[in-house]
């Protein structure tokens, strides 16, 4: 059973563009929502974060939206630059240190000049 | 900005050859984890470790592979008898503990080990 759905699978966007990813997880148990961002031969870090007590959390030009009834979440990225071009992974988890975290398939974004 | 290290960054090895892969966690952080991300796929859980034991594993974490913490800086996994399917991408991760209760800050991961079985 794939825990955490993303969509899309790729995105590219023109600079100064809105890029809009989106999640889907199955455990209502889950209360902590990560988004990583990964460069090529890098490791996943940590990209901003949310828990299902808010329905919103903004970090400069990154956002999270959370719909806990429709156990939904997505990332944006306000004017996107060409420097965001990177893989996006959402992730979900119960929160307590030292579970695991169960992560989307990754969303390819490019943004062009 | 402290950093999970990670070595060696690629390792080539025939297939039933036992390989070990080493990481320097955080130094204040009293998680840690190994995930994996075969190529284009997504990351996947193996692991985690406090307090000197296991404290939870995936269905992947089978009897060919363990953990440990040989000493106070080192966090290792080993992969015994390597299969062409063990292939990928690791990643170790650490994770500290405030007040008993998850910090909030996620995962930081280490840059990864690429692990090619041949």
């Amino acid at each position: 059973q794939q825990q955490v759905k993303q969509s899309p699978q790729s995105l590219i966007v023109q600079k100064g563009g809105i890029s809009i990813i989106n999640c889907a997880y199955e455990n209502t148990a889950f209360d902590y929502f990560p988004w990583y961002q990964q460069f090529p031969g890098k490791g996943p870090a940590l990209l901003i974060a949310i828990r299902p007590d808010v329905s919103e959390k903004k970090e400069g030009r990154f956002t999270i939206s959370f719909n806990k009834s429709a156990k939904q979440f997505s990332l944006h990225i306000m004017d996107s630059q060409p420097g965001d071009s990177a893989t996006y992974f959402c992730a979900a988890g119960p929160g307590d240190t030292g579970n695991q975290f169960y992560f989307g398939t990754g969303t390819s974004l490019t943004v062009i000049p | 900005e402290p950093e999970v290290t990670q070595t060696p960054s690629h390792q080539v090895t025939q297939m039933g050859q036992e390989v070990i892969l080493r990481c320097v966690p955080i130094s204040n952080h009293l998680y840690f984890y190994w995930y994996r991300q075969i190529l284009g796929q997504k990351v996947e859980f193996l692991v985690s470790f406090y307090n000197n034991e296991i404290s939870e594993k995936s269905e992947i974490f089978d009897d060919q592979f363990s953990v440990e913490r040989p000493d106070g800086s080192n966090f290792t996994l080993k992969i015994r008898s390597t299969k062409l399917e063990d292939s990928a991408m690791y990643f170790c991760a650490s994770s500290e503990e405030l007040d008993g209760t998850v910090v909030g800050y996620g995962y930081t991961f280490g840059s990864g080990t690429r692990l090619t079985v041949v």
